[in-house]
């Protein structure tokens, strides 16, 4: 199946600096891409939608200007996290939508931001 | 988005044959069923997805009966590393994002 990628894998930041989520599609041309959170023994939850060369949709209770999201190529969606808190700290995924066909979507590895 | 009702969790013995029901009873004409598993610190791993009747593949079988309001994972002969949490969901070809449900979560043990 296709691959996507994200880095950094883990990052631990102080409280109050901005983080940047990088997530690619490695062979594959993406114009969407899915953001997901997940907390310790929960589900993930879907974030934001992210299309290339437009602003992301932001699900309910996603505060768009703290969750930052940047889709400015094909193969490149990054997720920005300012001014951080430790109630951010969680696992972040995000997946990629493959065009035409069934439109499957390939998830990345994930993650895990930790917020002192 | 149809809603998926699936156990918690279940637990099993290596070489057993795993089976994991999920509900959908409000899915659509245009729905597909689709399962993912997850490992712990790790991204979603695309399974099996299905229309109707069943689906096989080299890891598992998805049967999902006429009235698609339930389908059910068939997993042969677990192992150790068959330890993960299983999701069901239902989504339609539009490329809409995948709602995740509780899922389940499977324990095999030796």
């Amino acid at each position: 199946g296709a691959v996507v990628s994200q880095h950094p894998s883990w990052v631990i930041c102080k409280s109050g600096t901005s983080v940047k989520i990088e997530c690619r599609s490695l062979d594959f041309q993406a114009t969407t891409m899915f953001w997901y959170r997940q907390f310790p023994k929960q589900s993930l939850m879907l974030m934001a939608t992210s299309n290339e060369g437009s602003k992301a949709t932001y699900e309910q209770g996603v505060e768009k200007d703290k969750f930052l999201i940047n889709h400015a190529s094909l193969t490149l969606s990054t997720l920005t996290v300012t001014s951080a808190h430790p109630e951010d700290s969680s696992f972040y995924i995000c997946s990629a939508l493959t065009s035409g066909g069934q439109g499957e979507q390939f998830f990345g590895p994930g993650t895990r931001l930790t917020v002192l | 988005l149809a809603k998926t009702t699936q156990p918690i969790s279940m637990d099993s013995y290596e070489g057993q044959e795993v089976n994991i029901t999920c509900s959908h009873n409000n899915i659509a004409t245009n729905d597909y069923i689709t399962w993912y598993q997850q490992f712990p610190s790790q991204g979603p791993r695309f399974i099996i997805q299905g229309y109707k009747t069943k689906v096989t593949n080299e890891v598992a079988s998805l049967f999902i009966p006429a009235d698609r309001k339930s389908s059910t994972l068939s997993l042969p002969r677990v192992s150790l590393s068959d330890t993960a949490v299983y999701y069901c969901l239902v989504y339609n070809q539009a490329g809409t994002a995948l709602i995740f449900g509780k899922g389940t979560t499977l324990s095999v043990s030796s």
